[in-house]
Protein backbone atom coordinates (compact mmCIF):
# COMPACT_ATOMS: atom_id res chain seq x y z
CA UNK A 1 0.00 0.00 0.00
CA UNK A 2 1.31 3.39 -0.95
CA UNK A 3 2.38 5.44 2.23
CA UNK A 4 3.59 9.00 2.93
CA UNK A 5 5.66 9.88 6.03
CA UNK A 6 6.83 12.65 7.69
CA UNK A 7 8.94 12.67 10.67
CA UNK A 8 9.32 16.50 11.60
CA UNK A 9 6.18 17.35 13.90
CA UNK A 10 7.09 20.69 13.73
CA UNK A 11 10.38 23.00 12.88
CA UNK A 12 11.86 26.40 13.37
CA UNK A 13 13.89 28.30 10.85
CA UNK A 14 15.57 31.62 11.20
CA UNK A 15 13.72 34.39 8.71
CA UNK A 16 16.39 34.35 5.45
CA UNK A 17 17.56 31.15 6.40
CA UNK A 18 16.80 27.73 4.14
CA UNK A 19 15.03 25.16 6.20
CA UNK A 20 14.56 21.32 5.07
CA UNK A 21 11.06 19.47 5.28
CA UNK A 22 11.69 15.77 4.88
CA UNK A 23 9.39 13.19 3.20
CA UNK A 24 9.79 9.51 2.74
CA UNK A 25 7.15 7.49 0.49
CA UNK A 26 6.30 3.89 0.01
CA UNK A 27 4.97 2.72 -3.19
CA UNK A 28 5.56 -0.57 -5.56
CA UNK A 29 4.14 1.81 -8.40
CA UNK A 30 6.99 2.70 -10.76
CA UNK A 31 4.90 5.49 -11.68
CA UNK A 32 4.06 7.86 -9.31
CA UNK A 33 3.96 11.72 -8.25
CA UNK A 34 5.01 13.68 -5.69
CA UNK A 35 3.68 16.80 -4.84
CA UNK A 36 4.27 19.54 -1.06
CA UNK A 37 1.08 21.50 -0.44
CA UNK A 38 1.35 24.39 2.11
CA UNK A 39 -1.34 24.76 4.66
CA UNK A 40 -1.82 27.95 6.69
CA UNK A 41 -4.11 28.74 9.13
CA UNK A 42 -7.07 29.89 6.94
CA UNK A 43 -7.49 25.67 5.58
CA UNK A 44 -6.61 26.35 2.11
CA UNK A 45 -4.43 23.32 0.86
CA UNK A 46 -1.70 25.94 -1.58
CA UNK A 47 0.16 23.64 -4.53
CA UNK A 48 3.97 24.49 -4.09
CA UNK A 49 5.48 21.45 -6.15
CA UNK A 50 5.36 18.41 -8.33
CA UNK A 51 8.11 15.67 -8.73
CA UNK A 52 7.55 12.62 -10.98
CA UNK A 53 8.62 9.29 -10.38
CA UNK A 54 10.52 9.48 -14.25
CA UNK A 55 11.87 13.17 -14.02
CA UNK A 56 15.77 13.28 -14.28
CA UNK A 57 16.28 16.74 -12.75
CA UNK A 58 14.80 18.10 -9.16
CA UNK A 59 11.69 19.98 -9.33
CA UNK A 60 12.41 23.66 -8.34
CA UNK A 61 9.32 26.58 -8.17
CA UNK A 62 10.82 30.18 -7.23
CA UNK A 63 12.19 29.74 -3.66
CA UNK A 64 10.68 25.82 -3.17
CA UNK A 65 13.05 22.93 -4.49
CA UNK A 66 12.26 19.24 -4.28
CA UNK A 67 15.24 17.13 -3.30
CA UNK A 68 14.12 13.62 -5.33
CA UNK A 69 15.97 10.78 -4.10
CA UNK A 70 14.39 7.81 -6.01
CA UNK A 71 16.41 4.93 -4.03
CA UNK A 72 16.37 5.93 -1.02
CA UNK A 73 12.43 6.77 -1.32
CA UNK A 74 12.60 10.37 -0.22
CA UNK A 75 11.11 13.78 -1.30
CA UNK A 76 12.03 16.42 0.42
CA UNK A 77 10.86 20.33 -0.04
CA UNK A 78 13.81 22.80 0.59
CA UNK A 79 12.82 26.44 0.83
CA UNK A 80 15.73 28.90 0.37
CA UNK A 81 15.10 32.15 2.14
CA UNK A 82 12.42 31.70 4.70
CA UNK A 83 10.06 34.91 4.73
CA UNK A 84 7.78 34.96 7.39
CA UNK A 85 4.82 34.43 5.34
CA UNK A 86 6.07 30.93 5.02
CA UNK A 87 4.86 29.40 8.65
CA UNK A 88 2.43 26.90 7.87
CA UNK A 89 1.69 23.46 7.59
CA UNK A 90 3.46 21.44 5.17
CA UNK A 91 2.35 18.63 3.42
CA UNK A 92 3.89 15.92 1.63
CA UNK A 93 1.75 13.69 -1.03
CA UNK A 94 1.47 11.12 -3.39
CA UNK A 95 -0.64 9.74 -6.47
CA UNK A 96 -0.03 7.11 -8.83
CA UNK A 97 0.31 8.03 -12.36
CA UNK A 98 -1.94 6.55 -14.42
CA UNK A 99 -3.40 6.50 -17.89
CA UNK A 100 -6.39 4.82 -17.79
CA UNK A 101 -8.79 6.87 -16.06
CA UNK A 102 -8.34 5.53 -12.67
CA UNK A 103 -8.50 7.47 -9.56
CA UNK A 104 -5.97 10.23 -8.99
CA UNK A 105 -6.21 10.39 -5.42
CA UNK A 106 -3.53 11.99 -3.57
CA UNK A 107 -2.23 9.95 -0.09
CA UNK A 108 -0.89 12.74 2.71
CA UNK A 109 1.48 12.65 5.28
CA UNK A 110 0.61 14.16 8.26
CA UNK A 111 2.68 17.13 7.52
CA UNK A 112 4.96 19.27 9.62
CA UNK A 113 4.67 22.88 10.86
CA UNK A 114 6.72 25.43 10.18
CA UNK A 115 7.73 28.52 12.19
CA UNK A 116 9.27 31.28 10.69
CA UNK A 117 11.01 33.49 13.07
CA UNK A 118 12.13 37.19 12.88
CA UNK B 1 -6.08 32.23 -5.88
CA UNK B 2 -7.17 28.75 -7.09
CA UNK B 3 -10.41 29.43 -8.65
CA UNK B 4 -12.25 26.76 -6.51
CA UNK B 5 -14.59 28.09 -3.87
CA UNK B 6 -16.78 26.42 -1.32
CA UNK B 7 -19.23 26.65 1.20
CA UNK B 8 -20.45 27.50 3.51
CA UNK B 9 -17.23 28.30 5.16
CA UNK B 10 -18.26 26.83 8.59
CA UNK B 11 -21.33 24.35 10.00
CA UNK B 12 -22.75 23.15 12.72
CA UNK B 13 -24.82 20.19 13.07
CA UNK B 14 -25.95 17.97 15.88
CA UNK B 15 -25.82 13.91 15.57
CA UNK B 16 -27.65 12.50 13.26
CA UNK B 17 -28.62 14.65 10.82
CA UNK B 18 -27.65 16.02 7.27
CA UNK B 19 -25.13 17.76 5.59
CA UNK B 20 -24.81 19.36 2.07
CA UNK B 21 -21.29 20.97 1.48
CA UNK B 22 -21.27 22.69 -1.90
CA UNK B 23 -17.93 23.02 -4.20
CA UNK B 24 -17.43 25.33 -7.24
CA UNK B 25 -14.50 23.48 -9.47
CA UNK B 26 -11.95 26.08 -11.66
CA UNK B 27 -13.09 26.65 -14.83
CA UNK B 28 -12.46 23.90 -17.74
CA UNK B 29 -11.59 21.68 -14.97
CA UNK B 30 -13.65 18.46 -15.58
CA UNK B 31 -12.24 16.49 -12.41
CA UNK B 32 -13.08 17.01 -8.79
CA UNK B 33 -12.10 15.28 -5.36
CA UNK B 34 -13.21 15.32 -1.68
CA UNK B 35 -10.78 14.84 1.08
CA UNK B 36 -11.93 15.13 4.57
CA UNK B 37 -8.74 16.29 7.36
CA UNK B 38 -9.62 15.71 10.88
CA UNK B 39 -7.77 17.97 13.45
CA UNK B 40 -3.96 17.51 13.34
CA UNK B 41 -4.25 14.66 10.35
CA UNK B 42 -3.01 15.17 6.81
CA UNK B 43 -6.89 14.90 4.45
CA UNK B 44 -8.33 11.62 3.31
CA UNK B 45 -9.71 10.86 0.08
CA UNK B 46 -13.32 10.39 0.45
CA UNK B 47 -14.04 10.21 -3.57
CA UNK B 48 -13.63 11.52 -6.75
CA UNK B 49 -15.72 12.63 -9.77
CA UNK B 50 -14.96 12.56 -13.05
CA UNK B 51 -17.68 13.83 -16.07
CA UNK B 52 -20.40 13.57 -13.18
CA UNK B 53 -19.53 10.16 -12.60
CA UNK B 54 -18.08 8.45 -9.54
CA UNK B 55 -14.60 7.50 -10.53
CA UNK B 56 -12.86 6.78 -7.25
CA UNK B 57 -13.51 6.44 -3.59
CA UNK B 58 -11.62 5.81 -0.21
CA UNK B 59 -12.08 3.71 2.91
CA UNK B 60 -15.61 5.69 3.50
CA UNK B 61 -19.23 4.57 4.26
CA UNK B 62 -22.15 5.25 1.94
CA UNK B 63 -23.58 7.86 3.84
CA UNK B 64 -21.06 9.79 2.87
CA UNK B 65 -22.05 10.80 -0.88
CA UNK B 66 -21.99 13.27 -3.85
CA UNK B 67 -22.51 14.64 -7.07
CA UNK B 68 -20.98 16.07 -9.53
CA UNK B 69 -23.06 18.78 -12.13
CA UNK B 70 -22.54 19.81 -16.00
CA UNK B 71 -21.29 22.92 -14.81
CA UNK B 72 -18.69 20.82 -12.83
CA UNK B 73 -19.26 22.26 -9.57
CA UNK B 74 -20.31 19.59 -7.35
CA UNK B 75 -21.97 18.30 -3.43
CA UNK B 76 -21.01 16.48 -0.96
CA UNK B 77 -24.06 14.59 1.47
CA UNK B 78 -23.38 12.98 4.50
CA UNK B 79 -26.59 11.34 6.20
CA UNK B 80 -26.53 10.30 9.59
CA UNK B 81 -24.12 12.54 11.00
CA UNK B 82 -21.54 11.05 13.18
CA UNK B 83 -19.13 13.32 15.82
CA UNK B 84 -16.24 12.01 14.28
CA UNK B 85 -17.56 13.31 11.33
CA UNK B 86 -16.28 16.64 12.71
CA UNK B 87 -13.46 17.40 10.40
CA UNK B 88 -12.32 20.43 7.22
CA UNK B 89 -13.85 18.84 4.09
CA UNK B 90 -11.73 20.04 1.23
CA UNK B 91 -12.56 19.78 -2.29
CA UNK B 92 -10.30 19.93 -5.31
CA UNK B 93 -10.42 20.07 -8.90
CA UNK B 94 -8.73 19.27 -11.63
CA UNK B 95 -8.09 18.92 -15.04
CA UNK B 96 -6.72 15.27 -16.09
CA UNK B 97 -4.54 15.10 -19.65
CA UNK B 98 -3.17 12.13 -20.40
CA UNK B 99 -2.90 10.86 -17.20
CA UNK B 100 -1.52 13.65 -15.32
CA UNK B 101 -3.18 16.63 -13.25
CA UNK B 102 -2.59 18.67 -10.28
CA UNK B 103 -5.68 19.13 -7.77
CA UNK B 104 -6.12 22.61 -6.85
CA UNK B 105 -8.11 22.66 -3.30
CA UNK B 106 -10.43 25.12 -2.05
CA UNK B 107 -10.46 26.71 1.45
CA UNK B 108 -12.68 23.98 2.73
CA UNK B 109 -15.52 23.91 4.90
CA UNK B 110 -15.28 23.62 8.67
CA UNK B 111 -17.88 21.02 9.95
CA UNK B 112 -18.66 21.15 13.70
CA UNK B 113 -21.00 17.79 14.62
CA UNK B 114 -22.31 18.11 18.49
Amino acid sequence: AQKITQTQPGMFVQEKEAVTLDCTYDTSDPSYGLFWYKQPSSGEMIFLIYQGSYDQQNATEGRYSLNFQKARKSANLVISASQLGDSAMYFCAMREENYGGATNKLIFGTGTLLAVQP
Amino acid sequence: ETGVTQSPTHLIKTRGQQVTLRCSSQSGHNTVSWYQQALGQGPQFIFQYYREEENGRGNFPPRFSGLQFPNYSSELNVNALELDDSALYLCASSLVVAGQETQYFGPGTRLLVL
